[in-house]
């Protein structure tokens, strides 16, 4: 069974400043089976990325996705006070989808 | 443009069954994955299993395997989750999700559904 372990756990962050998001996965993944979500308070997950690194349409281009193998990385190049939220990474295999356990990225 | 909405919450006691549907408008059903994904308070997101409505195959995450029921009416297009033999560990939002038409990941998701469990 693949596990995804995201880090950190909590990202504290200003606005204005850029976050890296790390997914490591336990064995090596297909770039084009990772996707991440960002989940707000209260409210359903959204898709940001698919295939690792494509955004999913109406996504702002300070989202980047990266990686390859067991390690994947998502970038916010200018956090915005929308983007604070849970992200969570996440894994196709197959027939079955894992999530990485999320991180917080909170406004310093 | 599809959307997805979920039937309302629900309170049921330990060893009892839930039902949760998940009614798709707007567009197409019948060849869109929907999985099932929980999400217990204050965690993740927790993959419970998927169907393909066109096939009627259903894939569960082994730890709900015995317990876990996924099906899906196409003419209405409705999907629908039964859980049997709930605990408190249950207690959870449970959010519907289709899969992309050209990618594996999840680009639509309905709005949730909280089941609570408790004697």
């Amino acid at each position: 069974e693949i596990v995804l372990t995201q880090s950190p756990g909590t990202l504290s962050l200003s606005p204005g400043e850029r976050g890296s998001l790390s997914c490591r996965a336990s064995e090596s993944l297909r770039s084009t089976h990772i996707a991440w979500y960002q989940q707000k308070p209260g409210q359903a997950p959204t898709l940001l990325l698919f295939g690792a690194s494509n955004r999913a349409t109406g996504v702002p281009d300070r989202f980047s996705g990266s990686g390859s193998g067991t390690d994947f990385t998502l970038t916010i190049s200018r956090l915005e006070p929308e983007d604070f939220a849970v992200y969570y990474c996440q894994h196709y295999g197959g027939s079955t989808w894992t999530f990485g356990q999320g991180t917080k990225v909170e406004i310093k | 443009q599809v959307q997805l909405v979920q039937s309302g919450a629900e309170v049921r006691k330990p060893g009892s069954s839930v039902n949760i549907s998940c009614k798709a408008s707007g567009g197409p059903f019948s060849r869109h994955s929907i999985s099932w994904v929980r999400q217990a308070p204050g965690q993740g997101l927790d993959w419970m299993g998927g169907i393909i409505p066109i096939f009627g195959t259903q894939h569960h995450a082994q730890k709900f395997q015995g317990r876990l029921t996924i099906i899906t009416d196409e003419s209405t297009k409705t999907g629908y989750m039964e859980l049997r033999g709930l605990t408190s560990e249950d207690t959870a939002i449970y959010y519907c999700a289709k899969r992309g038409t050209y990618n594996d990941a999840f680009d639509l998701w309905g709005q949730g559904t909280m089941v609570t469990v408790t004697s």
